[in-house]
């Protein structure tokens, strides 16, 4: 089946830093890419929609000059977290959905992130 | 944001015997779809059921869809513990300016052996 990556699994960082998260589709080209965050013991909240070549679109109430999210190519869509503080520790998943199947889409494995 | 309701939240069951998830929405779908994922790991997919279906088997599992109540149903049956797992649903939701896929709160399954 198809495969979604993310870059890296794990993060610990310092509070104040910015993490930059890749998620690729790694045999499938993806039109559309979802970011999501998912809090211990809870549902995975979706974040922001990215299409390639254009800017996100973010859910009520995720700053998107926070957590900036670039879709450059049909294959790679990155989520950066600026100045992260201890409260954006999460896990962060990706999902990329095939063009040529429009209703699959495929979740990577997830970036678990600590700020301290 | 999430869609709506599952129910229940959490499920506790005796191996061999059957188990019954909920799900509710709220608006217009293209598809749901029902994940699960073990305590710290990413998702799997389990099943897709379009808004045009009314019910689909895969194994031992069984989901149904009601579009006229918004709800859908994932039942496990013959559970083994290594069903011990959340499980959520995900709803495509009808395009209006963007894609959106947008998951329930989930149901935490044990099964005990």
């Amino acid at each position: 089946g198809a495969v979604v990556s993310q870059h890296p699994s794990r993060v610990i960082c310092k509070s104040g830093t910015s993490v930059k998260i890749e998620c690729r589709s790694l045999d499938f080209q993806a039109t559309t890419m979802f970011w999501y965050r998912q809090f211990p013991k809870q549902s995975l909240m979706l974040m922001a929609t990215s299409n390639e070549g254009s800017k996100a679109t973010y859910e009520q109430g995720v700053e998107k000059d926070k957590f900036l999210i670039n879709h450059a190519s049909l294959t790679l869509s990155t989520l950066t977290v600026t100045s992260a503080h201890p409260e954006d520790s999460s896990f962060y998943i990706c999902s990329a959905r095939d063009r040529r199947i429009q209703e699959t889409q495929y979740f990577g494995p997830g970036t678990r992130l600590l700020v301290l | 944001s999430q869609q709506g309701e599952e129910d229940p939240q959490a499920l506790s069951i005796q191996e061999g015997e059957n188990a019954t998830m909920n799900c509710s929405y709220k608006t217009s779908i293209n598809n749901l779809q029902w994940y699960r994922q073990n305590s710290g790991r990413g998702l799997v997919h389990l099943i897709l059921i379009r808004s045009n279906e009314r019910e689909k088997h895969s194994g031992r599992l069984r989901v149904t869809l009601d579009t006229s109540k918004k709800s859908s149903s994932l039942l496990i049956t013959a559970s083994r513990a290594a069903d011990t797992a959340s499980y959520f649903c995900a709803t495509d939701e009808v395009k209006t300016s963007y894609d959106k896929v947008i998951f329930g709160p989930g149901t935490s399954l044990s099964v005990i052996p």
